[in-house]
C-alpha cells in the first residue's frame, strides 16, 4: 500500500523559531513534492525534489530528499506569521502518475 | 492568467441530484488529474487522462462518477445521484510529461450535498 506519513500533524511555533517537518513514504521513489495550502484554498507548489540528496531552498523554507531512507524534510528557519498554512508532501512511486499525499502538517506561527 | 481553472468554485446541491464540474488545464499540458479532498485530509486521487485517454481510475471512483476529456483539452467530472458523503473539495491538476511531472492545481470546486 502506498502511504505517506507526515509528522507532526499540527505544529504551533513562535515567530523566529526553527523547526522541521518530516515526511516518510512507503516505497521507492525519487520524485517528491511539497505543497502549501491556505484555508479554503487550493495547493501551491513549493518544491520539486527529483534525486537522492536533492536540497532546495526558497526564503525561510528548505526541503531535502533522502531516497534511501524514504524521507523528506521541510525545514523552517526563523518562522514568520505568513508561513501559517497546511503543508503537504506527496510522492510519485516508480512510473506512477498519481500523487500520493500525506495527511498534512498544519503550521501555526504565533507572534 | 494561464493557470488551471475550475468551474464552478462552489456548488450546493440536494441529495440525489446530478452535478458536473469543469476543469481547464494549462494549455500545453497533456495530463489532467482529478483529486478529492475532505476536511483535514490530503487530496486523494480519483482519475487521470493523458490527452483524451483516461488511463487510470481509483477504486474511490464509484459507478456514479464519470469523467471525460473529449478533445484532450478541458475535462468534466460528473457525479450522479449525489450523496452526502460526496461533499468535498474536488481538485483538478495538470502536468506535462517529459518534465519534472510537477502537477499544478486549480482552485477547486467545493461541493456541498444537503
Amino acid at each position: 500500500e502506498l502511504k505517506v506519513e507526515q509528522n507532526p500533524l499540527f505544529l504551533s511555533m513562535q515567530e523566529g523559531k526553527n523547526y522541521t517537518i518530516y515526511c516518510n513514504y512507503s516505497t521507492t521513489s525519487d520524485r517528491l513534492y511539497w505543497y502549501r495550502q491556505d484555508p479554503g484554498k487550493s495547493l501551491e507548489s513549493l518544491f520539486v525534489l527529483l534525486s537522492n540528496g536533492a536540497v532546495k531552498q526558497e526564503g525561510r523554507l528548505m526541503a531535502s530528499l533522502d531516497t534511501k531512507a524514504r524521507l523528506s524534510t521541510l525545514h523552517i528557519t526563523a518562522a514568520v506569521h505568513d508561513l501559517s498554512a497546511t503543508y503537504f508532501c506527496a510522492f510519485l512511486p516508480g512510473t506512477a502518475s498519481k500523487l500520493t499525499f500525506g495527511t498534512g502538517t498544519r503550521l501555526q506561527v504565533t507572534l | 492568467d494561464t493557470g488551471v481553472s475550475q468551474d464552478p468554485r462552489h456548488k450546493i446541491t440536494k441529495r440525489g441530484q446530478n452535478v458536473t464540474f469543469r476543469c481547464d488545464p494549462i494549455s500545453e499540458h497533456n495530463r489532467l488529474y482529478w483529486y478529492r479532498q475532505t476536511l483535514g485530509q490530503g487530496p486523494e486521487f480519483l482519475t487521470y487522462f493523458q490527452n483524451e485517454a483516461q488511463l487510470e481510475k481509483s477504486r474511490l471512483l464509484s459507478d456514479r462518477f464519470s469523467a471525460e476529456r473529449p478533445k484532450g483539452s478541458f475535462s468534466t467530472l460528473e457525479i450522479q445521484r449525489t450523496e452526502q458523503g460526496d461533499s468535498a473539495m474536488y481538485l483538478c491538476a495538470s502536468s506535462l510529461t517529459g518534465t519534472s511531472d510537477e502537477q499544478y492545481f486549480g482552485p477547486g470546486t467545493r461541493l456541498t450535498v444537503t
